[in-house]
């Protein structure tokens, strides 16, 4: 089945750094990547759709100049927390679209984020 | 997109069958359901979807009637390990998912 691969799987680091996590669509293309942030308790809440070859298009209330998004090709997608606080400590969980009909979206298995 | 709406929490026992249903009433034509399950620290894991009537597969089945504007996702014969968040989620199209607050399925021995 598609395999979504997610790198670091927890990261750890001071505020007014920044953190890059990849996301990789293993056995497939993805022509398009979907970010999400998942506070303790809560659903995930969508933050970005990344389209392979042009700029992400980011949900209301996402700082793009903060969610830095880069998809630089069919099978690799990357965020990167720029400048992070204590209040973007969080997990973030990426998917990737790339087959065809109905098949169901598959996700990472998500990356925890801790700023100290 | 179509909202819908689950129980928060359920609780069960190891070994009953366990059913939750999710109300989805502006469910459009095209779209389909699909219910994901997430672990603790984990991306969501798919287990089903369906457009209407009845879809079984080796983990569940999912129940979806005529008017299509409820499902019920079965869990046969539950464990342990099914102790998790189920969300219910409405499909239009390739589009990013929208998640709901979701079930919080707690299985006691």
């Amino acid at each position: 089945g598609a395999v979504v691969s997610q790198h670091p799987s927890w990261v750890i680091c001071k505020s007014g750094t920044s953190v890059k996590i990849e996301c990789r669509s293993l056995d497939f293309q993805a022509t398009t990547m979907f970010w999400y942030r998942q506070f303790p308790k809560q659903s995930l809440m969508l933050m970005a759709t990344s389209n392979e070859g042009s700029k992400a298009t980011y949900e209301q209330g996402v700082e793009k100049d903060k969610f830095l998004i880069n998809h630089a090709s069919l099978t690799l997608s990357t965020l990167t927390v720029t400048s992070a606080h204590p209040e973007d400590s969080s997990f973030y969980i990426c998917s990737a679209d790339g087959l065809s009909g109905d098949s169901p979206l598959h996700f990472g298995n998500g990356t925890r984020l801790t700023v100290t | 997109l179509a909202k819908t709406t689950q129980p928060i929490s359920m609780d069960s026992y190891e070994g009953q069958e366990v059913n939750i249903t999710c109300s989805h009433n502006n469910i459009a034509t095209n779209d389909y359901i699909t219910w994901y399950q997430q672990f603790p620290s984990q991306g969501p894991r798919f287990i089903i979807q369906g457009y209407k009537t009845k879809v079984t597969n080796e983990v569940a089945s999912l129940f979806i009637p005529a008017d299509r504007k409820s499902s019920t996702l079965s869990l046969p014969r539950v464990s342990l390990s099914d102790t998790a968040v189920y969300y219910c989620l409405v499909v239009t199209g390739r589009r990013a998912l929208t998640f709901g607050s979701g079930t919080r399925l707690q299985v006691q021995p």
